[in-house]
């Protein structure tokens, strides 16, 4: 069991480029979401899926796109980076939404400059 | 939307010393749980909380869901060095639109052996 595996762990992009930072989990998990950790602000939800095919606007979505074509994987797309984004991002996964514990990936850095 | 103070944002102490750090909401959840994140890796769920006045303990990790469903309380008693890291408080409710976890700003810990 790899759990919640993220990739690349560092990546840095220049203003208007186009990423996307990918999430898979091997665990079945119906539940999965991204994060952005900024200092002194902890963790803010981005976009959540509580299945395939079903994803969600979190707290703060502008500038990024997420689907979920598979259960195991969930990836986010910077369509056009901005040095706003600059950010840690977390992905994690829980059994159901609601689910106590959710299981976090080790994280991106990424840098926008 | 619902947000969460958690205080203090940062700590000093000595190995060996007893911490205390607390989170306040302005609205109710049904559960609290507590997160600690190591440098470098992702948030790892410490305790769950899901009644008012319940107390939970995990070793040196004691945890009280307040009364009012408005705050908690995450006390670490004989500190060492591996408790190094940011502490997040997480409120969770149930139902609905909602089941996402809101995440508090984090207290970083640092300890001096």
């Amino acid at each position: 069991n790899a759990g919640v595996t993220q990739t690349p762990k560092f990546q840095v992009l220049k203003t208007g480029q186009s990423m996307t930072l990918q999430c898979a989990q091997d665990m079945n998990h119906e539940y999965m979401s991204w994060y952005r950790q900024d200092p002194g602000m902890g963790l803010r939800l981005i976009h959540y899926s509580v299945g395939a095919g079903i994803t969600d606007q979190g707290e703060v979505p502008n500038g990024y796109n997420v689907s979920r074509s598979t259960t195991e994987d969930f990836p986010l797309r910077l369509l056009s980076a901005a040095p706003s984004q600059t950010s840690v991002y977390f992905c994690a996964s829980s059994y159901s939404k609601g689910a106590l514990e959710q299981f976090f990936g080790p994280g991106t850095r990424l840098t926008v400059l | 939307g619902q947000q969460l103070n958690q205080s203090p944002q940062s700590m000093f102490i000595q190995e060996g010393e007893d911490v205390s750090m607390n989170c306040t909401s302005s609205s109710i959840f049904n559960t609290w749980l507590w997160y600690k994140q190591d440098p470098g890796e992702g948030p790892v769920l410490l305790i769950a909380l899901y009644k008012a006045g319940e107390l939970t303990s995990n070793g040196r990790l004691t945890a009280q869901f307040g009364i009012t469903r408005k705050d908690s309380f995450l006390n670490i008693s004989a500190s060492i060095p591996s408790d190094v890291g940011i502490y997040f408080c997480a409120g969770l409710n149930y139902g609905g639109s909602q089941g996402n976890l809101i995440f508090g700003k984090g207290t970083k810990l640092s300890v001096k052996p």
